[in-house]
Formats: structure tokens, C-alpha cells, sequence
């Protein structure tokens, strides 16, 4: 069976700091890779997305990057931490777009990493 | 543009009764519609999807939905409602055909009183 796992759990951060969250899938190949933030309020806002290694597309202009350094992981970076990157980081994948002619997001999430910028 | 709409930020419902959450969407075709659960502090747990076919979907825990294309709703509901149901759902959709993410409503915090 397929697992996702987030790292840390909670970050507390000073404002300028770097910041690298991990995001790793096990049990299955090639999967499509999201990044997501959870502001209080406010939904979940999707930041990046991957369909494959080394290949990353960007929904929104942000202090944030993201890379994909291996098939199963997804890495959330900043070179310097904002006030406003406070929130609650999901990571999420889905199959690939070779599942079918119907292909479909049905996305499975991860526990999320609490990341609080003071 | 595409949206989700879910109209009520916070809902309390008593135990045992019965439960409807919202959800509108605004899409030129059929979309694939989705509701998720949170607990406070968790990631996103998928509760039940539609893709095609039968309007009325079921999903894990007592949970069912309800596409009607006339009113652009995938409504959720729950005959009776437990404690444990206390939690944040989201709605969401996609258009399909692309690995893009998934638009989410803002959801609805379901609170459950004794």
C-alpha cells in the first residue's frame, strides 16, 4: 500500500531563516507531487506541483521554491522565512496521468507539517 | 473561472441528528468533485469522490453526496451524525485531463454538540 510521510511535524522558525520541509511517498511510482499551504480561513492554496523528476510548475509567485530530487520526493524550500509563510504545509500525490484515458486527481494527503514564523 | 463555493464557514449540529454540508461549484462542464475530512492538526482523509455515473455516491463512514448538474451542488451528508464527525470537510474539484492540483472550498468546521 501506498504512504506518504511529512517532516517535521511542527517547525518554529525565525523570520530570515531558511526553511526545507521533506516529502516522501512510498508504494508506488512516478507519482504526480503537490505542495499545498493551509492558511487559517483560507482553504488550502496549492503551491507547486510535479509530474516527474526535475520537473516543477509554480501556481503562485512566493517566497517559496520547490524541487523533486528523486521520483517519490518533494522538498519545499526558502532562502529567507516571511511572517506570512506561517501556516500549515500539505504534501499530496496522485497517480500519474498513465492511469487511465480518464485520468483524475484523486490526491492522497500527508499529516502535514505545522510551520509557525515568528 | 473555475471555483468552489462551500457557504457556510461554521455548522453545529447535535448528535445523532442528521447532517448537510454545501457545496456549489462553478465549472463550463462536468467536473470530477471530491470531499475530504480533516481533523484538527491531520492532513486531508478523502471521504467519497464522483467521477460519472450514479449522481449519489458513497463513501467511508456513514458519509454520503449527491451531484445535481441543474444546481451546480455535490452536497454532503450524514443520516447521524457522531462526536467523532467533529471536524473541518472540504469540498473540492478538478477538471480532469491534467496533473494541476485540485481547487478546494474553504470548508466547513462542523461542530457536534452533545
Amino acid at each position: 500500500s501506498q504512504t506518504i510521510h511529512q517532516w517535521p511535524a511542527t517547525l518554529v522558525q525565525p523570520v530570515g531563516s531558511p526553511l526545507s520541509l521533506e516529502c516522501t511517498v512510498e508504494g508506488t511510482s512516478n507519482p504526480n507531487l503537490y505542495w499545498y499551504r493551509q492558511a487559517a480561513g483560507r482553504g488550502l492554496q496549492l503551491l507547486f506541483y510535479s509530474v516527474g523528476i526535475g520537473q516543477i510548475s509554480s501556481e503562485v509567485p512566493q517566497n517559496l521554491s520547490a524541487s523533486r530530487p528523486q521520483d517519490r520526493q518533494f522538498i519545499l524550500s526558502s532562502k529567507k522565512l516571511l511572517l506570512s509563510d506561517s501556516g500549515f504545509y500539505l504534501c499530496a500525490w496522485s497517480p500519474s496521468g498513465l492511469a487511465g484515458l480518464n485520468s483524475y486527481n484523486e490526491q492522497f494527503f500527508g499529516p502535514g507539517t505545522r510551520l509557525t514564523v515568528l | 473561472a473555475q471555483s468552489v463555493t462551500q457557504p457556510d464557514i461554521h455548522i453545529t449540529v447535535s448528535e445523532g441528528a442528521s447532517l448537510e454540508l454545501r457545496c456549489n461549484y462553478s465549472y463550463g462542464a462536468t467536473p470530477y468533485l471530491f470531499w475530504y475530512v480533516q481533523s484538527p492538526g491531520q492532513g486531508l482523509q478523502l471521504l467519497l469522490k464522483y467521477f460519472s455515473g450514479d449522481t449519489l455516491v458513497q463513501g467511508i463512514k456513514g458519509f454520503e453526496a449527491e451531484f445535481k448538474r441543474s444546481q451546480s451542488s455535490f452536497n454532503l451528508r450524514k443520516p447521524s451524525v457522531h462526536w467523532s464527525d467533529a471536524a473541518e470537510y472540504f469540498c473540492a474539484f478538478d477538471s480532469g485531463g491534467g496533473a494541476d492540483g485540485l481547487t478546494f472550498g474553504k470548508g466547513t468546521h462542523l461542530i457536534i454538540q452533545p
